[in-house]
């Protein structure tokens, strides 16, 4: 079993729309999460943490769910540059060794 | 100027050969990472260090070396290089923040082709 799942898509949408995506993680005892953006033969990019109370950043708001061990992306109000993949990295925190699990990507296409 | 850089972008060889990637950072992190990905894997752990000569194996170390003889610098080696290491390879760095919060940042990536 993976420790970090997501589902690769691609999630097609048109413009404006509103879209959502999903990361489960294994360990129950993982203390930091992050969604990072990766575009095409790029690096990923941090785009926000997600912290426990949830987060909002402009069109974007994060949530973590600990008893159902799962984060979330929402984006408001698509826009075209915001065809990406989108990756959510998950962080074990044990012993001060802060291993990081990334998980495969969720690619988000937006459309006009 | 980016804060982690990473050389060459694009590099090509044939089996059998060594190669080196070189990594650096100038943003004063203790921790550095190097990564491959591969398309559907997502990115995997190839080797990480913590402070200099600190070096420890990831979850996909076997045919590959680290060197990490300066705070800003962590090399990647393939001995010989076999096609497979084909792939995307990805320097990270990290610090621990006084929370124990940590984040990861990325260079621009290494795309390497093993013939």
């Amino acid at each position: 079993r993976k420790e970090v799942e997501q589902d690769p898509g691609p999630f097609n949408v048109p413009e404006g729309a509103t879209v959502a995506f999903n990361c489960t993680y294994s360990n129950s005892a993982s203390q930091s999460f992050f969604w990072y953006r990766q575009d095409c033969r790029k690096e990923p990019k941090l785009l926000m943490s997600v912290y426990s109370s949830g987060n909002e950043d402009g069109r974007f708001t994060a949530q973590l769910n600990r008893a159902s061990q799962y984060i979330s992306l929402l984006i408001r109000d698509s826009k075209l540059s915001d065809s990406a993949t989108y990756l959510c990295a998950v962080n074990d925190g044990e012993d001060n060794f802060n291993k990081f699990y990334f998980g495969s990507g969720t690619k988000l296409n937006v459309k006009p | 100027d980016a804060d982690v850089t990473q050389t060459p972008r694009n590099r090509i060889t044939k089996t059998g050969k060594r190669i080196m990637l070189e990594c650096s950072q100038t943003k004063g992190h203790d921790r550095m990472y190097w990564y491959r990905q591969d398309p559907g894997l997502g990115l995997r752990l190839i080797y990480y260090s913590f402070d200099v000569k600190d070096i420890n194996k990831g979850e996909i170390s076997d045919g590959y070396s680290v060197s990490r003889q300066a705070q800003a610098k962590f090399s990647l080696s393939l001995e010989s290089a076999i096609p497979n290491q084909t792939a995307l390879y990805f320097c990270a760095t990290s610090d621990l923040e006084t929370s124990g919060k940590e984040t990861q940042y990325f260079g621009p990536g290494t795309r390497l082709l093993v013939l």
